[in-house]
């Protein structure tokens, strides 16, 4: 079956590290995206990518970076410089530049907390 | 920037009545997309229902029908017919049409609980 597929479920970090979040998709899209969720908010645009070897910011970049050297892996690193990286993270894709609106596909999530 | 604002933070509804979640957004394109998202307590965001911009008729997905309000900029959800499964938050989103950006924007979300 196809679908996204992030990993680890579960992840913690100490001070001053960097860690970074898996990300594949077997569906053929060419667009991936991160987001972040916090309690009481909605989702919120970290980076997206619409082609391999390219991506741009998305709404809170700030201290994250992330890399598309592969249509199917988008991974996320959370680097020391994001003081509050407590959240849960989403990836998505989606076909891109699709005329008919196609919806982003979700992961189930990694849950990122500073040990 | 387009806004997407869910000005319910929690509803409740019987089992096997309708209940109504609220979505205003603001946009200055004429093209654009509307979703919504159901995420139960597994976390897992799951497609509920789409509306394209230019079209007038509204979206019906089984139990699950959109009220799309194109000048007043509103996008609400009906789920008829209410089942102990629908509790999970539920996102408003919108995204502008493809080619011109990708992103989606989200609402804040409505938590909503059914009672047995």
């Amino acid at each position: 079956d196809g679908g996204i597929t992030q990993s680890p479920k579960y992840l913690f970090r100490k001070e001053g590290q960097n860690v970074t979040l898996s990300c594949e998709q077997n569906l053929n899209h060419d667009a991936m995206y991160w987001y972040r969720q916090d309690p009481g908010q909605g989702l919120r645009l970290i980076y997206y990518s619409q082609i391999v070897n390219d991506f741009q910011k998305g709404d809170i970049a700030e201290g994250y970076s992330v890399s598309r050297e592969k249509k199917e892996s988008f991974p996320l690193t959370v680097t020391s410089a994001q003081k509050n990286p407590t959240a849960f993270y989403l990836c998505a894709s989606s076909i891109s530049q699709s005329p008919s609106g196609q919806p982003q596909h979700f992961g189930d999530g990694t849950r990122l907390s500073i040990l | 920037a387009q806004t997407v604002t869910q000005s319910q933070p929690e509803m409740s509804v019987q089992e096997a009545e309708t209940v109504t979640l609220s979505c205003t957004y603001d946009t200055s394109e004429s093209d654009y997309y509307l979703f919504w998202y159901k995420q139960p307590p597994s976390r897992q965001m799951i497609l509920v229902i789409r509306q394209e911009a230019y079209k007038q008729q509204n979206a019906t997905e089984n139990r699950f029908s959109v009220n799309f309000q194109k000048a007043a900029k509103s996008f609400s959800l009906k789920i008829s017919d209410s089942q102990l499964g629908d509790a999970a938050m539920y996102f408003c989103a919108y995204r502008a049409e493809p080619g011109v950006a990708e992103k989606l924007v989200f609402g804040k979300g409505t938590k909503l609980t059914v009672n047995p």
